[in-house]
């Protein structure tokens, strides 16, 4: 059985660096691609991106240009940055496993999330 | 703006039987495969149905999922009180060239 844990800062002031880190045990880390999801209070799901375990990695268009995902296979961690933080990305983050398989890809394994708020 | 359409709620009494739509297009559900997830208030995710609909070991048969064209449903038989949470259908996007989610379906168990 997969387990995620994400660990990072709960609170931040505006315009700083996000970084999450996820522990992934249970499986191997080098098999499968991994992802990072956030859904803001009372809202809905949104991707972030994700790291294949070549390394490549797709990032979500509006966030890109923020946006860092790596992968330290030695530690079974892979990591979030996210740059100029602002209000609106107050939110649970997620990490999360990517699954590929002959039926399509899909998101199997997640994490319990971690709540990070955005204040000044 | 969600690149997928849910209704943003349902309800059902104990026993019946409740459908939940998730619309999309070409690039999205016409192209690739459906998931759906089950949020329970304050938890994680979990992986309900994949492939459109195919289901994960431990998910009772209650649940079910279909697919035609840009279109997906998910459906639940003989609803129970426990079923009562948000439902959100997720694919790939061709065009966005990343996955995008339904903005989501509280489920209410009157």
């Amino acid at each position: 059985q997969v387990q995620l844990q994400e660990s990072g800062p709960g609170l931040m002031t505006p315009s700083e660096t996000l970084s999450l880190t996820c522990t992934v045990s249970g499986g191997s880390i080098y098999s499968d691609s991994w992802t990072w999801i956030r859904q803001p209070p009372g809202k809905g799901l949104e991707w972030i991106g994700h790291i294949r375990n070549s390394g490549g990695t797709h990032y979500n268009r509006s966030l890109e240009t923020r946006l860092t995902i790596s992968i330290d296979t030695s530690k079974s961690q892979f990591s979030l940055k996210v740059t100029s933080m602002t209000p609106a990305d107050t939110a649970v983050y997620f990490c999360a496993r990517l699954y590929c398989g002959r039926g399509g890809c899909l998101v199997d394994y997640w994490g319990q999330g971690t709540l990070v708020t955005v204040s000044s | 703006q969600s690149a997928l359409t849910q209704p943003p709620s349902a309800s059902g009494t104990p026993g019946q039987r409740v459908t939940i739509s998730c619309s999309g297009g070409s690039s999205n559900i016409g192209s690739n495969t459906v998931n759906w997830y089950q949020q329970l208030p304050g938890t994680a995710p979990k992986l309900l149905i994949y492939s459109d609909n195919e289901r994960p070991s431990g998910v009772p048969d209650r649940f079910s999922g279909s697919k035609s064209g840009t279109s997906a449903s998910l459906a639940i038989s003989g609803l129970q009180s426990e079923d009562e949470a948000d439902y959100y259908c997720a694919t790939w996007d061709d065009s966005l060239n990343g996955w995008v989610f339904g903005g989501g379906t509280k489920l209410t168990v009157l």
